[in-house]
């Protein structure tokens, strides 16, 4: 019964490999977010939707690419993988309103 | 891009010691102040949504104020225990779209 989920939650590959990261939200929450956690610990956003559409895309190099085929999933695909890629990437989902975001356990990416 | 600025880095303190961290944000076309307490080895969980200024609110011994003219909000914890110890990380939300911008969080380690 987790709310967010995240696949897989390590994953480990080869520079200039693509990859995708699944995330799936059990709440009903009609916004999902991608974060990435940098070196220095912050999380910064990366993309938004809201019912299925993009509305946040920060810069974010086109090698990464939201989908979300509906409402309760938003997926990263990343092409072309780069060292400076790995990181902690974290899905997060919330009601559109003053609510909170609830967030997944993280994919741990490391490009050897 | 929003710079949301998080004080102390890392705070240690006794146990049954009250203490208490910063957030700065700035104030221009705020929405909203979101507080996340995060746990090693897990993701973050909301603590507190405020979004008026003057807004005061409390989660056992944890409370939190706001205040949006001048771009601050604080988080107290009164009498910490060890299990308190964790990152607190505070969110600025503007009114384009929801965005996030977190800070880096401020660490406590609570000594038994």
């Amino acid at each position: 019964d987790t709310a967010v989920s995240q696949t897989p939650k390590y994953l480990v590959t080869q520079m200039g490999n693509d990859k995708s990261i699944k995330c799936e939200q059990n709440l009903g929450h009609d916004t999902m977010y991608w974060y990435k956690q940098d070196s220095k610990k912050f999380l910064k956003i990366m993309f938004s939707y809201n019912n299925k559409e993009l509305i946040i895309n920060e810069t974010v190099p086109n090698r990464f690419s939201p989908k979300s085929p509906d409402k309760a999933h938003l997926n990263l695909h990343i092409n072309s993988l780069e060292l400076g890629d790995s990181a902690v990437y974290f899905c997060a989902s919330r009601r559109t309103g003053n609510n909170e975001q609830f967030f997944g356990p993280g994919t741990r990416l490391t490009v050897l | 891009i929003l710079n949301v600025e998080q004080s102390p880095q890392s705070l240690h303190v006794q146990e049954g010691d009250s203490t208490n961290f910063t957030c700065s944000f700035p104030s221009s076309n705020f929405y909203a102040l979101h507080w996340y307490r995060w746990e090693t080895a897990k993701s973050p969980e909301a603590l507190f949504v405020m979004t008026l200024n003057g807004d005061e609110k409390k989660k056992g011994r944890i409370s939190a104020t706001l205040n949006t003219k001048e771009g601050y909000s604080y988080l107290y914890i009164k009498g910490s225990q060890p299990e308190d110890s964790a990152t607190y990380l505070c969110a600025s939300v503007t009114g384009n779209f929801n965005k996030f911008y977190f800070g880096s969080g401020t660490k406590l380690n609570v000594k038994p």
